[in-house]
């Protein structure tokens, strides 16, 4: 599987956009760029993913660069609930009963 | 909203002991998986099922490891000889199957914290 970078820690203040990167330069073109969350002491939870268009959900929004190499998964006005390890990650668009592999994330530190 | 669970929520057993730990996936879902995530480290795929059988397993899955779909709601992890090592929190996932879409998420449970003594 690519591989995806993500920072180790991101510090961002209640009720402002928060804007988490991830790198994926070796992303092949059938690879969709999804992201998780997992919240203390909770498993993992979908937020989003994309191909190569811009995404938005009701918890998120994806942005995609024109070259695919990198994404950015923004939170448009954080609070204290979204404090969690956010993982980026590619996953091939072959279906079936593929797994994720998840990196190390990005623990998002939310200030009060 | 559907979700899936897993009992028991704490498990303590003593080494050697064989374990199994419980997942009821979301109804409508076709493939499942497990995946553990020992303390302080990342979340680790161990296997998935599909059709009643093994699609994909990790190193981690070795013959201590079982998986089994006992009836038409149930999926289970069974640890045979449990080690210290096994110590972890084990994630069930589902996921649904429709046609065209690819990529359909996983949902996750909140885990089974499994303690060897």
């Amino acid at each position: 599987d690519a591989k995806t970078t993500q920072p180790n820690s991101m510090e961002s203040n209640e009720e402002e956009p928060v804007h988490l990167p991830c790198n994926h330069s070796t992303i092949s073109g059938t690879d969709y760029i999804h992201w998780y969350r997992q919240l203390p002491s909770q498993g993992p939870e979908y937020v989003i993913h994309g191909l190569t268009s811009n995404v938005n959900n009701r918890m998120a929004s994806l942005a995609i660069a024109e070259d695919r190499k990198s994404s950015t998964l923004i939170l448009h006005r954080a609070t204290l609930r979204d404090a969690a390890v956010y993982y980026c990650i590619l996953r091939r668009g072959r279906g079936g009963a593929d797994g994720l592999t998840f990196g190390k994330g990005t623990h998002l530190i939310i200030q009060p | 909203e559907p979700e899936v669970t897993q009992t028991p929520s704490h498990q303590v057993t003593q080494m050697g002991q064989e374990v199994i730990l419980r997942c009821v996936p979301i109804s409508n879902h076709l493939y499942f998986y497990w995946y553990r995530q020992i303390l302080g480290q990342k979340v680790e795929f161990l296997v998935s099922f599909y059709n009643n059988e093994i699609s994909e397993k990790s190193e981690i899955f070795d013959d201590q490891f079982s998986v089994e779909r006992p009836d038409g709601s149930n999926f289970t992890l069974k640890i045979r000889s449990t080690k210290l090592e096994d110590s972890a929190m084990y994630f069930c996932a589902s996921k649904p199957w429709a046609p065209g879409q690819l990529n359909s998420p996983l949902h996750f449970g909140n885990g089974t914290r499994l303690t060897v003594t």
